[in-house]
């Protein structure tokens, strides 16, 4: 079964820092990578998606890919408390790159 | 507008009675997806489907069927609940797995 890691957390960061959330993945032949924020008691939706190797930069929102390195980052530049909600990476895996498979999410907490 | 509805939203049930979550979207996609979301064990996809009856296997696929008898449809059925199947169930949907899954709300269910 492929994996998708991410750091539990909870991460926590003061308003208007960086936050810096990281996703390795087991399958070397995944295609396409995810970014989801979830708040609490809400339904995923989706905030990035990254095809290629490198940056992709989308207002405040950055996400990162090494595929080399089987690495996905997203970075929340100007954090804010709004931002605060759990962030899921997905990584399409199998065979044919149809299965979808979310890590754990990793809770972000921004502190007025 | 653009949606995904599930029903019912809550369901509270007994151990071995069977019952049917219905997923429906509007948008006219090929893809569409189950997942199941527990605490500590993040989102989890049970079975996907590429098309009209075309369904495949996820990652915890044990205890459920589907069906996919038209586009829009895509009801996950329990045969025989049992406690373990208590959890937060999503419906989602999307062009391709390449491409933004919509999420629909949820359905909280409850195996007693």
């Amino acid at each position: 079964q492929k994996e998708v890691e991410q750091n539990s957390g909870p991460l926590s960061v003061p308003e208007g820092a960086i936050a810096s959330l990281n996703c390795t993945y087991s399958d070397r032949g995944s295609q396409s990578f995810f970014w989801y924020r979830q708040y609490s008691g809400k339904s995923p939706e989706l905030i990035m998606f990254i095809y290629s190797n490198g940056d992709k930069e989308d207002g405040r929102f950055t996400a990162q890919l090494n595929k080399a390195s089987q690495y996905v980052s997203l970075l929340i530049r100007d954090s804010q408390p709004s931002d605060s909600a759990t962030y899921l990476c997905a990584v399409t895996s199998g065979g044919s790159n149809y299965k979808l498979t979310f890590g754990k999410g990793t809770l972000l907490t921004v502190n007025p | 507008e653009a949606q995904v509805t599930q029903n019912p939203r809550y369901l509270i049930t007994v151990t071995g009675k069977k019952l049917t979550v219905t997923c429906s979207q509007n948008m006219n996609h090929e893809y569409m997806s189950w997942y199941r979301q527990d605490p500590g064990l993040g989102l989890r996809q049970i079975y996907y489907s590429m098309n009209v009856e075309v369904t495949d296997k996820g990652d915890v696929p044990e205890g459920y069927k589907v069906s996919r008898k038209e586009k829009r449809n895509f009801p996950l059925i329990l045969e025989s609940p049992s406690p373990n199947q208590t959890s937060l169930y999503f419906c989602a949907s999307s062009v391709t797995p390449r491409a933004k899954q919509y999420f629909g709300p949820g359905t909280r269910l409850t195996v007693t």
